[in-house]
């Protein structure tokens, strides 16, 4: 099994929005609706950002929002802040009980 | 709200095994829930790295990649689980979190602070 598939960064200005992508295959990404995003400050453990595709845990701004399009998930934060400058990390159930992330992604806010 | 941390030695020497616990607060592992109890990985300056999760204390799943050389195993007693990796060289080297995993296994919420693993020659 290979890892997800993800830009290695990404950036945006302030109040913009920008969109993250993990592209997998029919047998993780595109096959489960268990896709979650993972944020990552430098030093810091990572924080759930996103799960089940879509689903924003308790304290995540609305900001952070997630889709799916076939084998294709994708983070889109909006109203880009300094503070959501980190490495965001999508992983996805990939069937027979593994779990597979992707590499990752470095957001800079210009 | 469940607390995890790890611990275990800093440095391995290679060839040996890695050998890291995860002692659990404020949630029993032993509870029928639908919660496994994993291990990930970071290299420095890479990504990370699903190891493996223990499901009611007696189901393993492994990465395919990891599997011949892992264990998982829990210690209800205790409020633990651990982790075992053999025959380690400096590929291994990596901050080892462990987690509470839920939603088939795919949402991770709860991580311990995570322990920086170096194998040495």
């Amino acid at each position: 099994q290979s890892a997800l598939t993800q830009p290695p960064s990404a950036s945006g200005s302030p109040r913009q929005s920008v969109t993250i992508s993990c592209t997998g295959t029919s047998s993780d990404v595109g096959g489960y609706n268990y896709v979650s995003w993972y944020q990552q400050h430098p030093g810091k453990v990572p924080k759930l950002m996103i799960y089940e595709v879509s689903k924003r845990p308790s304290g995540v701004p609305d900001r952070f929002s997630g889709s799916k399009s076939g084998n294709t998930a994708s983070l889109t934060v909006s109203g880009l802040q300094a503070e959501d400058e980190a490495d965001y990390y999508c992983s996805s159930y990939a069937g027979s009980n593994n779990l597979l992330f992707g590499g990752g992604t470095k957001l800079t806010v210009l | 709200q469940v607390q995890l941390q790890e611990s275990g030695p800093g440095v391995v020497k290679s060839s040996e095994t890695l050998s890291l616990t995860c002692t659990v607060s404020g949630y029993s592992i032993s509870s029928d829930s639908d919660y496994y109890w994993g291990w990930i990985r970071q290299p420095p300056g890479k990504g990370l790295e699903w190891i493996g999760n223990i499901y009611h204390s007696e189901n393993t799943y492994l990465n395919p990649s990891l599997k011949s050389r892992v264990t998982i195993s829990v210690d209800t007693s205790k409020n633990q689980f651990s982790l075992k990796v053999s025959s380690v060289t400096a590929a291994d080297t990596a901050v080892y979190y462990c987690a509470r995993v839920g939603g088939e296994m795919s949402t991770i919420a709860d991580w311990g602070q995570g322990t920086l693993v170096t194998v040495s020659s």
